[in-house]
């Protein structure tokens, strides 16, 4: 059974540090990975997706790598901003379905 | 192009009541999936489908829980006999086809139980 790990739960930061949020998965027979952010009390975000085939993925300020072998993730957002604050939760697909970490709660403060 | 939308937002229940809760995916898009998060909890896959076909339903729960997906229409998760510990958001995501790429998620339906 698919397990996902997100480390640190937390994390408060102040502006403009640079990042990085963790994930790890237990199978690492799987089709790709997605970064998601979630603000208090809305819907998910997609931020990036990885197909198991790639290395990493970038998108302005973020950036995604993925070590299928070693069942690792990282996130790395740079020159943080307060309206970085939310939760980012990482994901893996396999056969039908999402397997979600309990995810990073980041505070960037101003 | 609108995105996910789920219906209603938020939705009040007494013990014992009925919930349905409704989703149209974005356009183009004909796979469905529901998740659940449970308060301070991640995400929980639990029934995955097509127009009119059930494809993966391994994580509803065996009594009370049933989805549907009609041929027209939104998709509907529906919760009977509502208890407490139903209280949560319910998220739909959906996405074009089965390859499992990328999946677009709904603003989520808080269910309170009362």
């Amino acid at each position: 059974k698919q397990e996902v790990t997100q480390i640190p739960a937390a994390l408060s930061v102040p502006e403009g540090e640079n990042l990085v949020l963790n994930c790890s998965f237990t199978d690492s027979a799987i089709y790709n990975l997605q970064w998601f952010r979630q603000d208090p009390g809305k819907g998910l975000t997609s931020l990036l997706l990885i197909q198991s085939s790639q290395r990493e993925q970038t998108s302005g300020r973020l950036n995604a790598s993925l070590d299928k072998s070693s069942g690792r993730s990282t996130l790395y957002i740079a020159a943080s901003q307060p309206g970085d604050s939310a939760t980012y939760l990482c994901a893996v697909s396999a056969r039908r379905a999402l397997t979600f970490g309990s995810g990073t709660r980041l505070q960037v403060q101003p | 192009n609108a995105g996910v939308m789920q219906n209603p937002r938020h939705l009040v229940r007494r013990r014992g009541q009925e919930a349905r809760l409704r989703c149209s995916p974005m356009k183009g898009h004909s796979h469905v999936y529901w998740y659940r998060q449970l308060p301070e909890e991640g995400l929980k896959f639990m029934v995955y489908l097509q127009k009119e076909n059930i494809i993966d339903e391994s994580g509803m729960p065996k009594e009370r829980f049933s989805a549907e997906f009609p041929k027209e229409g939104p998709s509907i998760l529906r919760i009977q006999q509502v208890v407490r510990g139903d209280s949560a958001a319910y998220f739909c995501a959906s996405s074009p086809d089965s390859s499992i790429g990328e999946l677009f998620f709904g603003e989520g339906s808080r269910l309170t139980v009362l």
